[in-house]
């Protein structure tokens, strides 16, 4: 079945490198997403990837992609505190088309002064 | 501005007492869809409606139903809410493609809680 998993904390100081991880069993998923949860907040779409692309950057954050082990990443250079929220995993149920995003447990970034 | 609104963003009731949590879009979307977020599971759908007059099951859809006779909103209605049902739920809207691979929106939130 389709299933994604995340790696629920991550805890850095201001101005590292953070990383935040993603496993997912959908092969045939075409679209995988990053969101973030700010307290109190709905959902923002941070970025996206195409799955035969290996890497995006964009700013601060650059994805990569090992489709091979179905392994996804999001790195935020320069973490700052405004960072700090929850950051979820998703990829679109690519086998059935219905549009479902299918979310791993999400990640808590915590950004320490 | 391009939003989802959802109201109420909080509500406390009492088990088996029907209520309805409203989600409105101004995007001309023809995908809707809601969501429950509960610690450790993440978001899953609930339901889920392609189009106007058109929805279909999510993973969680016990307890819970839907109506779609407008393009703008998407009401989730609970008929005999359950302790349960205690979460946070989200209404997200898109534009549909073939591939279905265009961003999602999502409400604000509203939280539920059943006693």
């Amino acid at each position: 079945g389709e299933d994604v998993e995340q790696s629920l904390f991550l805890s850095v100081r201001e101005g590292d490198s953070s990383v935040i991880n993603c496993t997912y069993t959908d092969s045939s998923s075409t679209y995988l997403y990053w969101y973030k949860q700010e307290p109190g907040a709905g959902l923002q779409l941070l970025t996206y990837i195409f799955s035969n692309m290996d890497m995006k950057q964009d700013q601060r954050l650059t994805v990569l992609l090992n489709k091979k082990d179905k392994h996804l990443s999001l790195r935020i250079a320069d973490t700052q505190t405004g960072d700090s929220a929850i950051y979820f995993c998703a990829e679109r149920g690519g086998s059935s088309n219905t549009g479902k995003l299918i979310f791993g447990q999400g990640t808590t970034l915590q950004v320490k002064p | 501005e391009a939003q989802v609104t959802q109201n109420p963003r909080y509500l406390i009731t009492v088990t088996g007492k029907k209520l309805t949590v409203t989600c409105s879009q101004n995007m001309n979307h023809e995908y809707m869809s809601w969501y429950r977020q509960d610690p450790g599971l993440g978001l899953r759908q609930i339901y889920y409606s392609m189009n106007v007059e058109v929805t279909d099951k999510g993973d969680v859809p016990e307890g819970y139903k839907v109506s779609r006779k407008e393009k703008r909103n998407f009401p989730l209605i609970l008929e005999s809410p359950s302790p349960n049902q205690t979460s946070l739920y989200f209404c997200a809207s898109s534009s549909r493609t073939e591939t279905m691979n265009t961003e999602a929106f999502f409400g604000q939130g509203t939280r539920l809680t059943v006693v």
